[in-house]
Order: structure tokens, then C-alpha cells, then sequence
């Protein structure tokens, strides 16, 4: 079983829907990252979390640190949030242990 | 314009010819790290450094080395490549332990 799981694998919405993908962990972390990758397959860090909630945008992330789970929400989806979205935990120094990803597809 | 400069951003090789791809950061970062992706089995840890001269084996590193001579550059260097290593590599860095990290635009490797 992987330390971290995401879910679900793939994801397809309209615009405008509301997206939300899951991130459970098994293990000890100090802090959670959502990363976007993009078609081209260049990644940037969205979110670092260790708890409750942040919010940048339309893009919300929040953590549960007792159920070992992080969320991120995507509100007023739109096309060009297409994009695989990985979740990763951070355990001890600089140790990153990363999820399988999530692709999100949105139509327009 | 604060990033993460990888080189080269593609490379075509032959088993056992050594390569090296660089890695540099203007953010003054304490931390790097390297990494590579693969179909089906996500990003994973090769090496990472938490400062010059100190680093550390992640979760893959057989068959890669690293150096951290200065502060700014962390390459990864292949002494004799296999078609296993195959891969899309990511370099990366943070100002500290466990925060934010900013990835550089990855390198496609293909080892004949």
C-alpha cells in the first residue's frame, strides 16, 4: 500500500462544477503539499499545509491531521484548470513522499 | 526572475556514457533536491541536499550521484547510464526543511 493515496485517478467535470480531490497519508508527516503539473509537465507548488485551511483563489486546500487526510477544492472549475494534481508529504528533513497524482480534465 | 534552471532539457544517450544534468538556484535556498517521474509510479526522491556539502540518499538513488559545492548548484551526475533511468528528472528547492518547493522545468532523458 502506498504511504500516500489520492483519489480519484482521473476526473472529468464541466465548467464551473465544484472539484474536489482526496489525499490520504499512512505515516508521521510535519507538512502536506498539493503541486499542479501542467500539460507540459513543468510543476508548481500550490499549497504547503501542516493545518486547518488555506485558500488562494478559486483553489481552497484544507488538512485533517487526526484522519491523516487533506482535500483540495476547486470552485467555479474552468478549462484551464486541466491539470494533474499531486498531493505529497513531507516526513522529516527535506523527505518527499508524493501520491500517484490526480488528472483533472475540465470542458468547457 | 526568481527559478529553477535545469540542463539539458532533453537528452538522448547510449547505455554506460556518463552524463551530468546541472541544477541551479537564484533563490539562495538552503534545501534541493532531485527527483524523477515515471508512467504509473509518480515522482520520487533521488538525492537531496540540506546545505553545501551535506547530502542525503532518497528513495531511488541507486545509480546517481550528486555533488553540492556551492550553495546555488546541485547536479546530478550519471556515471553509467542504463535504459532503466529512462526518465522525466526534476530538480527542485526550498528555503527550509519541509517548505515550498520550486521545481525547475524538467529534463527528458532517453538511455539507448
Amino acid at each position: 500500500k502506498n504511504e500516500v493515496e489520492q483519489s480519484p485517478q482521473n476526473l472529468t467535470a464541466q465548467e464551473g462544477e465544484f472539484i474536489t480531490i482526496n489525499c490520504s497519508y499512512s505515516v508521521g508527516i510535519s507538512a502536506l503539499h498539493w503541486l499542479q503539473q501542467h500539460p507540459g509537465g513543468g510543476i508548481v507548488s500550490l499549497f504547503m499545509l501542516s493545518s486547518g485551511k488555506k485558500k488562494h483563489g478559486r483553489l481552497i486546500a484544507t488538512i485533517n491531521i487526526q484522519e491523516k487526510h487533506s482535500s483540495l477544492h476547486i470552485t467555479a472549475s474552468h478549462p484551464r484548470d486541466s491539470a494533474v494534481y499531486i498531493c505529497a508529504v513531507s516526513r522529516g528533513a527535506q523527505k518527499l513522499v508524493f501520491g500517484q497524482g490526480t488528472r483533472l480534465t475540465i470542458n468547457p | 526572475e526568481a527559478q529553477v534552471t535545469q540542463n539539458p532539457r532533453y537528452l538522448i544517450t547510449v547505455t554506460g556514457k556518463k552524463l551530468t544534468v546541472t541544477c541551479s538556484q537564484n533563490m539562495n535556498h538552503e534545501y534541493m533536491s532531485w527527483y524523477r517521474q515515471d508512467p504509473g509510479l509518480g515522482l520520487r526522491q533521488i538525492y537531496y541536499s540540506m546545505n553545501v556539502e551535506v547530502t542525503d540518499k532518497g528513495d531511488v538513488p541507486e545509480g546517481y550521484k550528486v555533488s553540492r559545492k556551492e550553495k546555488r548548484n546541485f547536479p546530478l551526475i550519471l556515471e553509467s547510464p542504463s535504459p532503466n533511468q529512462t526518465s522525466l528528472y526534476f530538480c527542485a528547492s526550498s528555503l527550509e526543511s519541509g517548505r515550498t518547493q520550486y521545481f525547475g522545468p524538467g529534463t527528458r532523458l532517453l538511455v539507448l
